[in-house]
């Protein structure tokens, strides 16, 4: 079985700042690796995902993520954040057999101006 | 192209009823996914049917289920609802071929009193 933690349950940091949002997990098997957003009062949207290839993964709206096979981790990071950044981000893993996504405990990123 | 429907939006119920819950997924994805999202217990899996057939199941009580209609529509109901089934419930469909990348609807949320 999988499970994922996210360090951080919320992440203050000024506009224009960067940031690094962590994510671990824990598996027997190789995985698939995902990061989501979710904006107040909607769905998730996927931001970037691993499967497999280059360790750093580039995703939408400037972030990206590096995936570190010996740490079984998953860091999101973005080099400068905008107010619209302000939003849930969850970390999720598969495993390449299975057809759910375990996810994390969500960390909330606050903008501040 | 459209995204992932869900129906209703909003939803409140009393304690015992059951509720039928509706997601459409983006067309052409024959696989639809279920979680339930609560404050205390983050993103849970449900089920996921493929092809009209349930492939896999979280660990929750019968009192959840499932179908998948042909045109891959799929439905969830709830009976007997309690106090603890307050929550958002998403959908989500799946891209065919081995991306396991999962497209979210906005959730319906419900409410039960």
């Amino acid at each position: 079985a999988q499970s994922v933690t996210q360090l951080d349950s919320q992440v203050p940091v000024f506009e224009e700042a960067p940031v690094e949002l962590r994510c671990n997990y824990s598996s027997s098997v190789s995985v698939y690796l995902f990061w989501y957003v979710q904006y107040p009062n909607q769905g998730l949207q996927l931001l970037l995902k691993y499967l497999s290839g280059s360790t750093l993964v580039k995703g939408i709206n400037g972030f990206e993520a590096e995936f570190n096979k010996s740490q079984t981790s998953f860091h999101l990071r973005k080099p400068s954040v905008h107010i619209s950044d302000t939003a849930e981000y969850f970390c999720a893993v598969s495993d390449q057999g299975a057809q759910k996504l375990v996810f994390g405990q969500g960390t909330r990123l606050t903008i501040n101006p | 192209k459209a995204g992932v429907t869900q129906t209703p939006r909003y939803l409140i119920k009393t304690r015992g009823q059951q509720v039928t819950l509706s997601c459409s997924p983006i067309s052409g994805h024959r696989s639809v996914s279920w979680y339930q999202q609560t404050p205390g217990q983050g993103l849970q899996f449900l089920f996921e049917y493929f092809s009209e057939t349930q492939r896999n199941k979280g660990n929750f009580p019968g009192r959840f289920s499932g179908r998948q209609f042909s045109n891959s529509r799929s439905e969830m109901n709830v009976s007997t609802l309690e106090l603890g089934d307050s929550a958002l419930y998403l959908c989500a469909s799946r891209t065919p071929g081995s991306s396991y990348e999962q497209y979210f609807g906005p959730g319906t949320r419900l409410t039960v009193t």
